[in-house]
């Protein structure tokens, strides 16, 4: 089965500085792999998305994400944070063979901003 | 402007009641997804649905009761069978079919105490 480990529960920068949010994921099929952004009590909006067309994905707000298939990784990253940028973090896979198949959520990495 | 519509924002239930959750989208997508969100523990999957008239049980389907008797619409009934209902719930849709990169689109959410 398919599932998906975002290796810190809290990530702490300040601003301007680097963001990384770390993910691993699990998956016997090519995976289709997401990321997602939740502003207190808010839905969730999408950051980027691999669908093995390119290993290095650019998304929104200045995130981009690099799939790694022989680390099973797909970790997050920003060059330089925002305080905006602070916000839940989620990390997606759906196992594609699988067609529309739901999601499998990680639990989420809270990013603080520091001024 | 298109997108996925919850209501309410905020709702209060007394031990033993059964309440529904309101989702609506107009989208045109066939798949809609209903999630419960624990602090900690990300999104957990209820029911989903990908056809009118068709829904699966998810992960935490137990307590938990829906219909998809419209395309655009695909309540939540939270029933007295639920033990621990007081959580953050979310409703999503995507398109269905293709090879698992359909991204999901999330409403507000709905936030349920039980008093």
């Amino acid at each position: 089965a398919q599932s998906v480990t975002q290796l810190d529960s809290h990530v702490s920068v300040s601003e301007g500085t680097p963001v990384l949010l770390r993910c691993n994921y699990s998956s016997s099929y090519s995976p289709s792999l997401f990321w997602y952004v939740q502003h207190p009590n808010k839905g969730l909006q999408l950051l980027l998305k691999y669908t093995s067309a390119a290993t290095l994905v650019k998304g929104i707000n200045g995130f981009e994400a690099e799939f790694k298939k022989s680390e099973t990784s797909f970790h997050l990253t920003k060059p330089s944070a925002h305080m905006s940028d602070a916000a839940e973090y989620f990390c997606v896979v759906r196992v594609m063979n699988s067609g529309n198949t739901p999601l499998v959520f990680g639990k989420g990495t809270r990013l603080s901003v520091i001024a | 402007d298109g997108g996925i519509t919850q209501s309410p924002k905020y709702l209060f239930r007394k031990e033993g009641q059964n309440v529904t959750l309101s989702c609506e989208q107009n989208l045109n997508h066939d798949a809609m997804y209903w999630y419960r969100q624990d602090p900690g523990q990300g999104l957990r999957l209820i029911y989903y649905s990908q056809i009118v008239n068709d829904f699966q049980k998810g992960d935490i389907a137990e307590g938990y009761s829906v219909s998809r008797e419209k395309k655009e619409s695909f309540p939540l009934t939270v029933t007295s069978a639920q033990k621990n209902p007081t959580a953050f719930y979310l409703c999503a849709s995507s398109l269905a079919g293709g090879r698992g990169y359909n991204e999901q689109f999330f409403g507000p959410g709905t936030r349920l105490t039980v008093l």
